[in-house]
């Protein structure tokens, strides 16, 4: 069965530092990935996703993840943080052959310091 | 576009009374996944739906869960008795090809 796996749940950052949250995944075949964030009391919200084609996806708010196949990782990367990006961060995998199903991770919330 | 809409936004039960949640999904999406957010388990998928037909319902947790979806813009989670480990905010999300849309959730508190 398809799953992703992300390493660390908490991750705390200065503003302005690097964002990176990891995300791993086990397939037997390339997935269709996905990372979406949830701010207190709210839904999911898509940053980005990666189904075929160029292996570097950008999202919005200045997010971008790269597919590594080799690696078999999707981790997401901010280049400088900001307070407002202080939220839960969720990888997510749609098992193959199995249209629009997604299995989440746990989570990554994600913390910004002044 | 009002985006998914979830009813009601909180609700507060005593254990063994019926609840039921209801989600209204963008029109002309032709999925609709219900899911259960708790701290302890996180995400979980209870079921979904393409064009109003139950494909995947294996992570119900028991016959005391039941969803329908009579048409295209409307589906209901239903439980019944409740019991307090159903305490969870409840997702509603919809979707046209891996674009999924979620509501703004049911935190459900069973007493």
């Amino acid at each position: 069965a398809q799953s992703v796996t992300q390493l660390g749940s908490h991750v705390s950052v200065s503003e302005g530092a690097l964002v990176l949250l990891r995300c791993n995944y086990s397939s037997s075949v390339p997935p269709y990935l996905f990372w979406y964030v949830q701010y207190p009391n709210q839904g999911l919200q898509l940053l980005l996703k990666y189904t075929t084609g160029a292996t570097l996806v950008k999202g919005i708010n200045g997010f971008e993840a790269e597919f590594k196949k080799s690696e078999t990782s999707f981790h997401l990367t901010k280049p400088s943080a900001h307070m407002s990006d202080a939220a839960e961060y969720f990888c997510a995998v749609s098992p193959a052959g199995d249209t629009d199903k997604l299995i989440f991770g746990t989570g990554t919330r994600l913390q910004v310091f002044p | 576009d009002a985006g998914v809409i979830q009813s009601p936004r909180h609700e507060v039960t005593e254990m063994g009374q019926e609840v039921t949640l209801r989600c209204k999904p963008i029109s002309g999406h032709n999925s609709l996944f219900w899911y259960r957010q708790t701290m302890m388990r996180g995400l979980e998928l209870l079921i979904y739906f393409n064009n109003n037909v139950p494909i995947d319902d294996s992570g119900m947790p028991e016959d005391r869960f039941s969803a329908k979806m009579p048409n295209a813009s409307f589906s209901t989670l239903k439980i019944q008795p409740s019991e307090p480990r159903d305490s969870a905010v409840y997702f509603c999300a919809s979707s046209l090809v891996y674009g999924y849309t979620f509501g703004s959730g049911t935190r459900l508190t069973v007493v």
